[in-house]
């Protein structure tokens, strides 16, 4: 049983480009997760999907920043016109439907460079 | 909207000594409380989960952990630390959906 996948696992884009992050959730699980972790800082989340509806975004910057999770395909963080605060670790995150008790699990994280 | 604190931001021991790691936490309403590492370059690991029954929870690779309501806290301790356990440890809170980190404490086990 697969875990969270994530690529690419590292990610180089020069300012201005786009980068575009992908998750596969484990099997069975419909909700999904993207964090953030900054360099010396904690993760801080950005935005909480289930199959083709955004829940929460209230972590998401307000611009460049979106969220997708489509009915076939895995979930993709895009992040437009990137600029070196990009830089950082996003972490996908997946758990069964919704409930207390659930236990969220984490992919291996995709590494973000803005040279 | 529940918020997470960790004591310390970097932990200095050395082998064999034993470990404890603060963890409060702020939210009204039931809590679960998770425990995950981070290994250097990887990514989150699960050590431990607190969602209710006994408070004295045990996790994998020798670490415990203690809910008390009272003081809202959810602190992690393992008896006797390895060089191995040298990495990232992060408390995090969940409500219904969403969980909330600490800042993590950085703990680093000298041989």
């Amino acid at each position: 049983n697969a875990g969270v996948m994530q690529n690419p696992r590292h990610l180089v884009r020069r300012r201005g480009q786009e980068a575009r992050l992908r998750c596969s959730p484990m099997k069975g699980h419909s909700h999904v997760y993207w964090y953030r972790q900054l360099p010396e800082e904690g993760l801080k989340f950005m935005v909480y999907l289930q199959k083709e509806n955004i829940i929460d975004e209230s972590g998401m910057p307000k611009e460049r920043f979106s969220a997708e999770f489509p009915k076939e395909g895995p979930s993709i963080l895009r992040i437009q016109q990137v600029v070196r605060g990009d830089s950082a670790a996003y972490f996908c995150a997946s758990s069964p439907p919704v409930g207390p008790g659930n236990t969220i699990y984490f992919g291996e994280g995709s590494w973000l460079t803005v040279v | 909207a529940q918020s997470v604190s960790q004591h310390n931001h970097h932990v200095i021991l050395s082998e064999a000594a034993s470990l404890e790691l603060g963890c409060n936490y702020s939210y009204g309403g039931t809590v679960n409380l998770f425990w995950y590492v981070q290994y250097p370059g990887q990514h989150l690991q699960l050590l431990l989960k607190y969602f209710s029954g006994d408070p004295l929870v045990k996790g994998i690779k020798g670490f415990e952990a203690e809910f008390i309501k009272s003081k809202f806290s959810f602190n992690l301790r393992k008896p006797s630390v390895q060089w191995s356990d040298t990495a990232e440890y992060f408390c995090a809170v969940k409500d219904d959906y969403k969980l909330s980190f600490g800042a993590g404490t950085t703990v680093t086990v000298r041989a």
